[in-house]
C-alpha cells in the first residue's frame, strides 16, 4: 500500500496571500493522485485529480496541483486564498493494483482577514 | 441525486450501549468503505466492502461489524461502544475501475461517555 506524507499540519495564512500544500507518497509507480478537501462539520469533496498527461491539474476554486514524478509529490497551490478557503486538506493516492485510497494526517488551512 | 447519505447525523451513547450507522449511495458503486476521523491522525479505514456480498478489514477494525445489505447500503455495527470510539464517522463508494476516485457521505458525529 502506498504511504502519503502532508509535511504541515497547519498551515496559517492572510487573506488574497498564495498557499502551497505539500505532499509526497511513497512509490514512483503509476499512481493517480487526489486532493480533497473538508470545511468544517462537513464530509470530505474533490478538489482536484492527476490520471495522467500534463502534470499541472487545475480544480475547483482556483486551485491547482503539479505532479512529478522523479520527487513523488503532488502540491497543492492557490495563487490567493480566501476565508471562505479556511478547511482541512487531504491528499490521497491510489495504484492500479488497490482501489482503495491511502490518505495523508491532513494539513489545516487557517485563512485570517 | 443525494450521492452518499448517512444517518444520523448525530449520536450519543453511554458506555456499553449499540448502534448501527447507515449509509446508502445511489451512485451504482461497487465499492464502499468506512472511515473514523480523529483530530491529527487523518483518515482511518475500519471496513471496506468491493461488491455486494463481500467485506474485508482495514486499518482499524476493532470493535466494528460490518453489513453490506446490498449494492447500494453497507452498515457499521458498534456492539458495545467505548469511549475510545468516540470519533467522526465517514462512509464512502467509488467504482471498482481506475481512478478509484471516491464519494463521502456528510459524516456522523458519535460521542460514547
Amino acid at each position: 500500500a502506498q504511504s502519503v506524507t502532508q509535511l504541515d499540519s497547519q498551515v496559517p495564512v492572510f487573506e488574497e496571500a498564495p498557499v502551497e500544500l505539500r505532499c509526497n507518497y511513497s512509490s514512483s509507480v503509476s499512481v493517480y493522485l487526489f486532493w480533497y478537501v473538508q470545511y468544517p462539520n462537513q464530509g470530505l469533496q474533490l478538489l482536484l485529480k492527476y490520471l495522467s498527461g500534463s502534470t499541472l491539474v487545475k480544480g475547483i476554486n482556483g486551485f491547482e496541483a503539479e505532479f512529478n514524478k522523479s520527487q513523488t509529490s503532488f502540491h497543492l497551490r492557490k495563487p490567493s486564498v480566501h476565508i471562505s478557503d479556511t478547511a482541512e486538506y487531504f491528499c490521497a493516492v491510489s495504484d492500479p493494483n488497490d482501489y482503495k485510497l491511502s490518505f495523508g494526517a491532513g494539513t489545516t488551512v487557517t485563512v485570517r482577514a | 441525486n443525494a450521492g452518499v447519505t448517512q444517518t444520523p447525523k448525530f449520536q450519543v451513547l453511554k458506555t456499553g450501549q449499540s448502534m448501527t450507522l447507515q449509509c446508502a449511495q445511489d451512485m451504482n458503486h461497487n465499492s464502499m468503505y468506512w472511515y473514523r476521523q480523529d483530530p491529527g491522525m487523518g483518515l482511518r479505514l475500519i471496513y471496506y466492502s468491493a461488491s455486494e456480498g463481500t467485506t474485508d478489514k482495514g486499518e482499524v477494525p476493532n470493535g466494528y461489524n460490518v453489513s453490506r445489505l446490498n449494492k447500494r447500503e453497507f452498515s457499521l455495527r458498534l456492539e458495545s461502544a467505548a469511549p475510545s470510539q468516540t470519533s467522526v464517522y465517514f462512509c464512502a463508494s467509488s467504482k471498482q475501475e481506475p481512478p478509484y476516485e471516491q464519494y463521502f457521505g456528510p459524516g456522523t458525529r458519535l460521542t460514547v461517555t
